[in-house]
């Protein structure tokens, strides 16, 4: 069974960092593109950033990029999110998914919620 | 970017009723679309993927249609799981999902 597990959400103030974790099980991490998808409360879902099997290729959402890294560890089946320089506006529940496999996100984590507030 | 907006935002039906949810497309994404269900405090569950091709193990009552710029999702007789909010998501260019569309009971 496909299993995504999220970590390290919580309260930080503005211009701080927090790193989120995945855990991943349940299939061969390393064949799969992974991602992170988050939502804002009561708002629609954004995409943010991927990363490829091997870690050669990372994307990102215009309002993250030189703020997140996405990086991943497949000796851990583990995926990771960097986030520095938090804003207000980054503050949302945020996903894990499997994917993009062929453009779609078929597997997704149950999420952790990040504020951003003083 | 590519943007993408759904109609209705809100839908109010009853079980057994067919319902249809739109999404159009700012600019041509020929089939690469999906949509996705979500419920309350959940993640989001992949329905459908190029535009019409059912997700393993969804039910036959969901079904997909479009290409292009406007595409649909069909539920043709609902059941009470179904009252949920549902997305579109491009993935022509990176990814954008819709706004959403509430299915409520009515």
């Amino acid at each position: 069974e496909v299993q995504l597990v999220e970590s390290g959400g919580g309260l930080v103030q503005p211009g701080g960092s927090l790193r989120l974790s995945c855990a991943a099980s349940g299939f061969t991490f390393d064949t799969y593109w992974m991602s992170w998808v988050r939502q804002a409360p009561g708002k629609g879902l954004e995409w943010a950033a991927n990363i490829k099997q091997d870690g050669s290729e990372k994307y990102y959402v215009d309002s993250v990029k030189g703020r997140f890294t996405i990086s991943r560890d497949n000796a851990k089946n583990s995926l990771y999110l960097q986030m520095n320089s938090l804003r207000g506006e980054d503050t949302a529940v945020y996903y894990c998914a499997r994917g993009p496999g062929a453009g779609v996100f078929d597997y997704w984590g149950q999420g952790t919620l990040v504020t951003v507030s003083s | 970017d590519i943007q993408m907006t759904q109609s209705p935002s809100t839908l109010s039906a009853s079980v057994g009723d067919r319902v249809t949810i739109t999404c159009r497309a700012s600019q041509s994404i020929s089939s690469w679309l999906a949509w996705y269900q979500q419920k309350p405090g959940k993640a989001p569950k992949l329905l459908i993927y190029k535009a019409s091709s059912l997700e393993t193990g969804v039910p036959s009552r969901f079904s997909g249609s479009g290409s292009g710029t406007e595409f649909t999702l069909t539920i043709s007789s609902l059941q009470p799981d179904d009252f949920a909010t549902y997305y579109c998501q491009q993935y022509d260019t990176y990814f954008t999902f819709g706004q959403g569309t509430k299915l409520e009971i009515k």
